[in-house]
């Protein structure tokens, strides 16, 4: 079964750190650029980051350039999210996603984690 | 950055009625388009990518068309299970990959 498993959300102040990690398997992980998308409470969807297979490129929505890392071990299947200076405007469900390549549609999806930032 | 553009944000609709959502972006993204379901509490799935092609498993009554800038999906015969918001997603130009704000799809 093709699955991703998100992890390591939790309520932390403003200005704290959280690293999210995400556990892929059902299908070859070293082959497919992975993304991290959130979703704010009763809010669409957007857009965090993107990391290609090889972890060689990555990409950052502006409103988390310079406080998020997107990374990855594909030896572990695992994807990762370090994120600090956390704002309040972070709060939101994180989902994991799959990317088959450069130019193509998101799938599968993980259930999501729920980072809660307030003091 | 290409915006996305869902109309209407809500939508009202009998089951076994058809529904019929839009998506427009704000330069072409050829056919660069994909739909996708969430229910609430869970998380989105694709529904449609390039367009017009269904995911695996997703039922014949959703179908898109368009290309450019103007998109629809149709839902052929509402089923009770298909009342959810429905988002459009460009991946044609990026980053960043954008996504529409969004159609929610009620029980009339």
């Amino acid at each position: 079964e093709v699955q991703l498993v998100d992890s390591g959300g939790g309520l932390v102040q403003p200005g704290g750190s959280l690293r999210l990690s995400c556990a892929a398997s059902g299908f070859t992980f070293s082959t497919y650029d992975m993304n991290w998308v959130r979703q704010a409470p009763g809010k669409g969807l957007e857009w965090v980051s993107c990391i290609t297979s090889s972890g060689s490129t990555v990409y950052y929505a502006d409103s988390v350039k310079g406080r998020f890392t997107i990374s990855r071990d594909n030896a572990k299947n695992s994807l990762y999210l370090q994120m600090n200076s956390l704002r309040d405007g972070d709060t939101a469900v994180y989902y994991c996603v799959a990317q088959r390549g450069t130019y193509s549609w998101f799938d599968p999806w993980g259930q999501g984690t729920l980072v809660t930032v307030s003091s | 950055e290409i915006l996305m553009t869902q109309s209407p944000a809500t939508l009202s609709v009998s089951p076994g009625e058809r529904a019929t959502l839009s998506c427009r972006a704000s330069q072409s993204v050829t056919s660069s388009l994909a739909w996708y379901q969430q229910k609430p509490g869970q998380a989105p799935r694709l529904l449609i990518y390039g367009a017009s092609t269904r995911a695996t498993g997703i039922p014949a009554r959703f179908s898109g068309s368009g290309s450019g800038t103007e998109f629809t999906l149709t839902i052929s015969s509402l089923q009770s299970e298909d009342f959810a918001v429905y988002y459009c997603q460009q991946y044609d130009n990026w980053p960043p990959l954008t996504f529409g704000g969004g159609t929610k799809v009620e029980i009339k």
